[in-house]
This record gives C-alpha cells, sequence and structure tokens, in this order.
C-alpha cells in the first residue's frame, strides 16, 4: 500500500528542547516536503527536498531544519523549539512538486 | 507572491442542499487540485483538473477549471453528512521548481 508513514502522531514538548519528527514513504517519490497547517492559514511549507540531498527553503523555514540522506526518509528537525512552532505538521511526497501530493497523517505538536 | 483564496471560509448546510466552494487566484496555474481533509487525517486529492475550462465530476461532485486557469469552483449536489471535512484547493505552479500552492480551505459541516 503506497503510503507517507510520519512519527510521533503527537507530541508536547518544552522550549528549547531538540526534536526530530520523521517522515517515511514508499512510493519512489524524488520529491518530499514537510508542511505546517494553521487554522485561516492552510498550508504552508516549510522545506523540501527534490532528490537525495537536494533540499531548499520553502515559504517559512524559520526554526527548522531537514536532510534528505536517503530517497524515503525526510525528517524534520527542530533544533530549539518555541511555542510560535505549536502547530500540525504534514509530510508529503510526490512525483515531482506540482503532482498529486500523498500526505502522511500529520503531527500534531505543542511547544510549552 | 501567489495566493489562492478560498470561499466560503465555513459552510454548515442541512442534508440534500446543495453548495459551492470558489477557489481564486490573480496568477495563472498550470493545474488545479481538489483535496479533501478529515480529521486527524492528512490531505486526499479528490481531482486534479488541467485545461482552461475543464469540467470534471466525481459522483454528486463538480469540478470546474477556470478559462484562464486562475480560479476554480467546486460543487456538491444534495450534501451528504460524510462530505463533512475540510476542502482545500492547490494550485500547481513554476517559481524556480514545480510547487503546490494552497488555499486556506473551506470547513463545510453537513447536519442529517
Amino acid at each position: 500500500e503506497a503510503q507517507v508513514t510520519q512519527n510521533p502522531r503527537y507530541l508536547i514538548t518544552v522550549t528549547g528542547k531538540k526534536l526530530t519528527v520523521t517522515c517515511s514513504q514508499n512510493m519512489n517519490h524524488e520529491y518530499m516536503s514537510w508542511y505546517r497547517q494553521d487554522p485561516g492559514l492552510g498550508l504552508r511549507q516549510i522545506y523540501y527536498s527534490m532528490n537525495v540531498e537536494v533540499t531548499d527553503k520553502g515559504d517559512v523555514p524559520e526554526g527548522y531544519k531537514v536532510s534528505r540522506k536517503e530517497k524515503r526518509n525526510f525528517p524534520l528537525i527542530l533544533e530549539s523549539p518555541s511555542p510560535n512552532q505549536t502547530s500540525l505538521y504534514f509530510c508529503a511526497s510526490s512525483f515531482d512538486g506540482g503532482t498529486e501530493a500523498f500526505f502522511g497523517q500529520g503531527t500534531r505538536l505543542t511547544v510549552v | 507572491t501567489q495566493l489562492l483564496e478560498q470561499s466560503p471560509q465555513f459552510l454548515s448546510i442541512q442534508e440534500g442542499e446543495n453548495l459551492t466552494v470558489y477557489c481564486n487566484s490573480s496568477s495563472v496555474f498550470s493545474s488545479l487540485q481538489w483535496y479533501r481533509q478529515e480529521p486527524g487525517e492528512g490531505p486526499v486529492l479528490l481531482v486534479t483538473v488541467v485545461t482552461g475550462g475543464e469540467v470534471k465530476k466525481l459522483k454528486r461532485l463538480t469540478f470546474q477549471f477556470g478559462d484562464a486557469r486562475k480560479d476554480s469552483s467546486l460543487h456538491i449536489t444534495a450534501a451528504q453528512p460524510g462530505d463533512t471535512g475540510l476542502y482545500l484547493c492547490a494550485g500547481a505552479a513554476w517559481s524556480g521548481y514545480n510547487k503546490l500552492i494552497f488555499g486556506a480551505g473551506t470547513r463545510l459541516a453537513v447536519h442529517p
């Protein structure tokens, strides 16, 4: 079954404590991206990757890092989380950036 | 900056009513996608429209792409409680790379 798997689904952490959200896809897609979803703002792209070792900033990259060492994995790293990063995060993969995006189930992050 | 404006933001209707959701932009998109997102899940693609003026039907849902490829609409006939969810439009655009621009979404509630 084609899927994008994110972990964890829920995370509550304290300000400044580094965390990683993992994302894995099994469709051999070259393009992967991270979004955050906030009420009234829709899905905003944080970072994207067009292939292994190729990553670039999206629209709201401040405070986030990513890596793409393998095609299937695209972790999102928050080195020093702050309360304004409390949000619902989605990982997505696609054939290219403009075609159908397959989304993970989301990670609800709360930073206190 | 390319923006997609969706309206209305919220819609609460009775079962059996018809409704239309709009997605508008001043930018031209190579294609327009509609997704539905249910609570606790990631968005799932409903349809992609590619050609200006194109109309696609998916059971009781009718999707239209504007002639100039700047806007789109989703019409639901005889809405059912199972149609409840968040509807997102996304335009495929080129800005150095292919990317999806998402609207903020329309939250639909259909009451029995």
